[in-house]
């Protein structure tokens, strides 16, 4: 079974802190991508990420950047925290091929939600 | 860009009551499509997914879609919900961006069923 993991399930910070999300899967999956749910909108893509160190902006990349060293690992980063970034953000994988030409499913970690005091 | 429409925010069955959540996207060529379920304090999982040939997909559960490509639809049926049907589907429209294959999902449904 593929398995998508998060580095933290619960997470609370600061404004003006900066903010590592981890994600890491063990399927050697080409694409991953990071969204974030709110309620009543749904899933929100962030970044894609379709190779090691290549990445694409989402939808709302606006206060985040992300990091994809290993093929496994891919980390969203929060710059400098603030309130509107408080969400449930969650990671998904999936194979397809360096070019991000993929028709496969997703494959989602447990989500990490984060608040922002 | 494409967008994926789910009319039903909310939905609320009683158990062995048939179930229709619909999804209508917009973009013009080739897709495939996804419905995805998180059941309360669940991952995401996939339910069925539509690539091509017989425009009526089998999942899991019991759940079966139904893509109509000149009405853009991809609506999901079950003919008889559960209690433990009760979580939130996510209807989601595969896409060419650019030069990628990116997902784009829409709002979700809720759905609670009684028992």
């Amino acid at each position: 079974d593929v398995k998508v993991t998060q580095s933290s399930r619960y997470l609370v910070k600061r404004t003006g802190e900066k903010v590592f999300l981890e994600c890491v899967q063990d399927m050697d999956h080409e694409n991953m991508f990071w969204y974030r749910q709110d309620p009543g909108l749904g899933l929100r893509l962030i970044y894609f990420s379709y190779d090691v160190k290549m990445k694409e902006k989402g939808d709302i990349p606006e206060g985040y950047s992300v990091s994809r060293e290993k093929k496994e690992r891919f980390s969203l980063i929060l710059e400098s925290a603030s309130t509107n970034q408080t969400s449930m953000y969650l990671c998904a994988s999936r194979t397809g091929t360096g070019g991000g030409w993929s028709y496969n499913e997703q494959f989602f970690g447990p989500g990490t939600r984060l608040t922002v005091l | 860009a494409q967008s994926v429409s789910q009319h039903n925010h909310h939905v609320i069955l009683s158990e062995a009551a048939s179930l229709e959540l619909g999804c209508n996207y917009s973009y013009g060529g080739t897709v495939n499509l996804f419905w995805y379920v998180q059941y309360p304090g669940q991952h995401l999982q996939l339910l069925l997914k539509y690539f091509s040939g017989d425009p009526l997909v089998k999942g899991i559960k019991g759940f079966e879609a139904e893509f109509i490509k000149s009405k853009f639809s991809f609506n999901l049926r079950k003919p008889s919900v559960q209690w433990s049907d009760t979580a939130e589907y996510f209807c989601a429209v595969n896409a060419r961006t650019g030069g990628s294959y990116i997902p784009t999902f829409g709002r979700g449904t809720s759905l609670i069923v009684h028992p």
